[in-house]
């Protein structure tokens, strides 16, 4: 089956640090990949729309300049949260669709915790 | 934006026993999808509906899909321990983006 990656799985930094997330397609091309975060016992809230090769499209409310994202090859988009402060700490979550199929393949999460 | 809605229960029931979570959503969808998550880790795809679909099976699960009442239900029969998780569905709109309903967290007790 279709398997995405997060990296790291955990992240622990101090307010004002750069936290970069990386998602990665390990057995098929995804032209789109999507971030989401999640807060304990919520839903997932859709951040961002990563294409390939072209910029990022932001949700209404989401800082394009405080999350910065990157989707330089088929397999892999990135996601890096700027000057982070404890109101980032969230749980992120990425997929990737692959270009054949209307199915979404989510990696496993990165817990990011800002001190 | 458009977003899928669980009903707000939390679902306690005993191995072997089915278990029913319904999603109601608001405005017009290409297909709706279910997930799972167990506590702390991504998501798992579980079946996908199509908008002019109105009934899907995938092993234990079984997926309806109301376009006029724009509601859906996951129904899983004999349900084990394993089973145990947070169930999410999710509506596809434009250019292929999910909105995610709140989710509904089973327990299934051995």
């Amino acid at each position: 089956g279709a398997v995405v990656s997060q990296h790291p799985s955990r992240v622990i930094c101090k307010s004002g640090t750069s936290v970069k997330i990386e998602c990665r397609s390990l057995d098929f091309q995804a032209t789109t990949m999507f971030w989401y975060r999640q807060f304990p016992k919520q839903s997932l809230m859709l951040m961002a729309t990563s294409n390939e090769g072209s910029k990022a499209t932001y949700e209404q409310g989401v800082e394009k300049d405080k999350f910065l994202i990157n989707h330089a090859s088929l397999t892999l988009s990135t996601l890096t949260v700027t000057s982070a402060h404890p109101e980032d700490s969230s749980f992120y979550i990425c997929s990737a669709r692959a270009t054949s199929t209307d199915t979404q393949y989510f990696g496993p999460g990165t817990r990011l915790t800002v001190l | 934006s458009q977003q899928g809605e669980e009903d707000p229960q939390a679902l306690s029931i005993q191995e072997g026993e089915n278990a029913t979570m319904n999603c109601s959503y608001k405005t017009s969808i290409n297909n709706l999808q279910w997930y799972r998550q167990n506590s702390g880790r991504g998501l798992v795809h579980l079946i996908l509906i199509r908008s002019n679909e109105r009934e899907k099976h995938s092993g234990r699960l079984r997926v309806t899909l109301d376009t006029s009442k724009k509601s859906s239900s996951l129904l899983i029969t004999a349900s084990r321990a394993a089973d145990t998780a947070s169930y999410f569905c999710a509506t596809a709109y434009g250019n292929n983006r999910l909105a995610f309903g709140k989710g509904n967290q089973v327990v299934v007790i051995p």
